[in-house]
């Protein structure tokens, strides 16, 4: 298993460009979300969703959109960016079990950079 | 309002002490609570979760504790080593959400060899 995968690694954009971040899990979980890392304050939930076609806002969706076509993929797009969105981006997925099985896997983040 | 902290930014001790990290929270009714490990550049690894209703979680050389009245989760590692070296993360995740974790923002442990 790859687990939770994520691309592009790293991304630099200019202000008002759209972008797609990619997130792809082969546990077959339900549970996907996406998070943004800031100095000093911890993940933040931006989007998430609890299956395929059904999706809902976090703590921080301005600015973002999400949709799930397919358990497997989970993509993040960004309308319009803006340097506040500067962060890096980690997306997650879990099952819908109980006790060990809603352990959250993580991917390895995309670094993105908004000029 | 909300919050979920952390004790401190950074915490030093020397190899073989016992690390402690505590997570405080206010204005939370946890389902429960989980610890996850992060290493520079990579994303969160889950290590432990304890529910309201337990009060002490063991793994090898981990140990978590849960006191709901004090509104607090205690991280220990023993026997600490230099490899165990990261920034630890409380999450909870309140009662009634689907699985949306609030995070606190990390505690980095370097371990001095």
């Amino acid at each position: 298993n790859a687990g939770v995968t994520q691309t592009p690694k790293f991304q630099v954009l200019k202000t008002g460009q759209s972008m797609t971040l990619q997130c792809a899990q082969d546990m077959n979980h339900e549970y996907m979300s996406w998070y943004r890392q800031d100095p000093g304050m911890g993940l933040r939930l931006i989007h998430y969703s609890v299956g395929a076609g059904i999706t809902d806002q976090g703590e921080v969706p301005n600015g973002y959109n999400v949709s799930r076509s397919t358990t497997e993929d989970f993509p993040l797009r960004l309308l319009s960016a803006a340097p506040s969105q500067t962060s890096v981006y980690f997306c997650a997925s879990s099952s819908h079990g109980q006790g060990a099985r809603e352990t959250q896997y993580f991917g390895p983040g995309t670094r993105l950079l908004v000029l | 309002s909300q919050k979920i902290e952390q004790n401190s930014e950074a915490l030093n001790i020397q190899e073989g002490k016992t690390a402690t990290l505590t997570c405080n929270y206010t204005n939370y009714s946890p389902a429960y609570l989980q610890w996850y490990r992060q290493d520079p550049g990579r994303g969160p690894v889950f290590l432990l979760l304890i529910r309201e209703n337990e009060k002490e979680k063991r793994k090898e050389r981990l140990k978590v504790t849960f006191d709901t009245t004090l509104k607090q989760s205690l991280f220990h590692i023993t026997a600490s080593q230099p490899a165990d070296s990261a920034t630890y993360l409380c999450a909870l995740r309140p009662s009634g959400s689907a699985r949306q974790l609030t995070f606190g923002s990390g505690t980095q442990l370097t371990v001095l060899p």
